[in-house]
């Protein structure tokens, strides 16, 4: 079935560090693809998607790829903050399918 | 202010008690679903629906049951709880995929039972 993989953490930048959480999929056909983030005590949030081949998705100077040939939608930011401090979530959505599946989560710890 | 409300967010319960946990969306959304969230092991999807008084089971229905009578309300029952169900507890609900199939999430109903 639909899966998606993310790499674990946590992990831990200092302030204005570059960021990558990497994130490949298996899907038939051509899914949609999600990143959330939840930050402490509250629910998920809708970061950045892409619906297509090499579309990019952009969100808050978070960036991701939709690159198909590698199956892959690396989260990408230049230069983190203390504030983006949170858990971050992958996710697809298949052309048949109503729910999202996620992957299993990366938390980021960014410190000053 | 567009949103889902979950009614409670923290919750004890006792073993074998049969509990409520209530979603409610204030945005028209025909699918509303309900996940768990436990660390390691990322969100897993309970039960969804996509129309009032139907469901469909995700990939962990074992043991819970949902109900959606209006559009605006879905429901996660816990027949009889056990203490694996510990868990936080996230609902949803989204637009057809048809007409971008956006997600917005309640802010969670972390419940422990004891």
């Amino acid at each position: 079935g639909d899966s998606v993989t993310q790499m674990e953490g946590p992990v831990t930048l200092s302030e204005e560090a570059f960021l990558t959480i990497n994130c490949t999929y298996t899907a038939t056909g051509y899914p949609s693809l999600f990143w959330y983030v939840q930050y402490p005590g509250e629910g998920l949030q809708l970061l950045l998607k892409a619906t297509k081949a090499d579309d990019k998705g952009s969100n808050k100077g978070f960036e991701a790829t939709y690159r198909k040939e590698t199956t892959s939608f690396h989260l990408e930011k230049g230069s983190v903050q203390v504030s983006d401090s949170a858990v971050y979530f992958c996710a697809l959505r298949n052309q048949a399918g109503t729910a999202l599946i996620f992957g299993k989560g990366t938390t980021l710890s960014v410190s000053s | 202010d567009v949103k889902v409300t979950q009614s409670s967010r923290y919750l004890v319960k006792r073993t074998g008690e049969k509990v409520f946990l209530e979603c409610v969306q204030d945005m028209d959304h025909e699918n509303m679903f309900w996940y768990r969230q436990d660390p390691g092991l990322g969100l897993r999807l309970i039960y969804f629906s996509y129309d009032v008084k139907m469901k469909e089971k995700g990939d962990i229905p074992e043991g819970y049951s949902v109900s959606r009578e209006k559009k605006e309300r879905f429901s996660l029952i816990l027949e009889s709880a056990s203490t694996n169900q510990t868990s936080m507890y996230l609902c949803a609900s989204s637009t057809p995929v048809g007409r971008g199939g956006g997600y917005t999430f309640g802010s969670g109903t972390r419940l422990t039972v004891v």
